[in-house]
Order: C-alpha cells, then structure tokens, then sequence
C-alpha cells in the first residue's frame, strides 16, 4: 500500500542551525503523487508549509525548503537557519493528483528550536 | 475567517455512550473531510463530502461510526457505542474543492473511559 516514513522525533536543533527532515514515501496505488508538508504549531490546526505535485521540483515557504524527487522516492525537508518560532510537529503526506483530500500521513516529527 | 471550526475541543464519554462531533467549515467551500489521529495510527482519512453528498467512506470502520453534512454549513461525525480504542484527536477539513489546498480544524480529542 501507500505510506510515507518520516524522521522520528523529538528532534532538537539550536536556533540558526540548519535542520533536514527526512521523508520517503510508496505510492504503489498512486500513479503520479503529490508531496506536501504539513505543519502544526502549538494550539493551532494542521496547515500547509509546502506542495510539490511535479516530480524533480523543489518547492519553498517560509524558509523550508523541499525537492520531489522520484528517483530515491524522498521529499527532505531543509532549512538553512531555523528559528524558536519554528518549533512545531511536521507531517510529511503523500496525495493523489486526481483528489488529494484522501492524504496519506507520516506519524510526524516534532522540532524543538532551543535559543 | 475563522478557519474550520469543530466542536467541543474535547469530549470525554464513558464505554458504551455515544459520541457526536461537530465540523464547521470554511463557507463557501465544497469538499469536507474527516481524520483521525492515534499514536498507533497516526494520521487516517476517514470520509470525504462533496458539496453535502457523501463522496468516499473508505477509512471509515464499518460498526459504529457515521458521517452526515445536513447542510454547507456543519458536519458531523457520531459513534455509537464508544470504545476506548475510539481514543483519538478526531480532525475535520474543508477546501475549494478536492483539488486544492485543504484546511484543517483544530480538532476534537475524544477520550472513552
């Protein structure tokens, strides 16, 4: 079946440190998937960070960065210098491009910035 | 706008009893969703609504639970008969269509004693 594997947290990084988290997923149902990252801050709801639906594109949002790449079937999720504001759970998901409200989820990493 | 609204942020029902969550969405947007969120799980879809109309109800179990948008305006999610392994942060999300970028809720943690 479908799944993604993300890096397993509780990950701790000092602030301006650079950050990667890992993500790789299976599409085995999903013929041309769309990656997204998914961010949940502190007492909000889940929101998006980023999307890539075209495989060999990197997309960006607020810093974060994140290449689709078909190949080694990842989309890493990097930062070059994060923030205590950029404490927070990832979620790394997995659409389908006919309808991408049926996301397949990794389990999360939570980002603890310390200054 | 205040985003997807659910109701209550959390509800705590005795084995047996029977549990309604509420989902408002975004107005004006079509498509509604329903997740859940364990530990062991982590993040499942449970249902998709389409302009009111119950679209896919793949991930949602068979016994016990059911989905229902009366109306553009609310949605929601019952179990009947909870059990403790209905423990979760149930999460509810809208968007334009099914194609574009959807919003989450802040979700309802339900915990069965």
């Amino acid at each position: 079946g479908d799944s993604v594997t993300q890096t397993e947290g509780p990950v701790t990084v000092s602030e301006s440190e650079s950050l990667i988290i890992n993500c790789t997923y299976s599409a085995t149902s999903i013929a041309y998937p769309n990656l997204f990252w998914y961010v949940r801050y502190p007492g909000e709801g889940l929101q998006l960070l980023l999307k890539v639906i075209t495989a060999g594109q990197k997309g960006s949002s607020r810093g974060f960065e994140a290449t689709y790449n078909k190949e080694t079937t990842s989309f890493h999720l990097q930062k070059a210098s994060v923030q205590e504001s950029d404490s927070a759970v990832y979620y790394c998901a997995l659409g389908d491009n006919t309808g991408n409200y049926k996301y397949v989820f990794g389990a999360g990493t939570r980002l603890k910035v310390i200054a | 706008n205040a985003g997807v609204i659910q109701t209550p942020r959390h509800k705590v029902t005795g084995k047996g009893q029977e549990a309604t969550l509420w989902c408002e969405p975004i107005s004006g947007h079509s498509a509604v969703f329903w997740y859940r969120q364990t530990i062991v799980q982590g993040l499942e879809f449970l249902t998709y609504f389409r302009n009111q109309a119950p679209i896919d109800d793949s991930g949602m179990p068979k016994e016990r639970f059911s989905a229902q948008m009366p109306n553009q305006s609310h949605s929601t999610l019952k179990i009947q008969s909870t059990q403790p392994q209905d423990s979760a942060v149930y999460l509810c999300a809208s968007s334009w269509t099914a194609n574009t970028e959807v919003f989450f809720g802040k979700g309802t943690r339900l915990t069965v004693v």
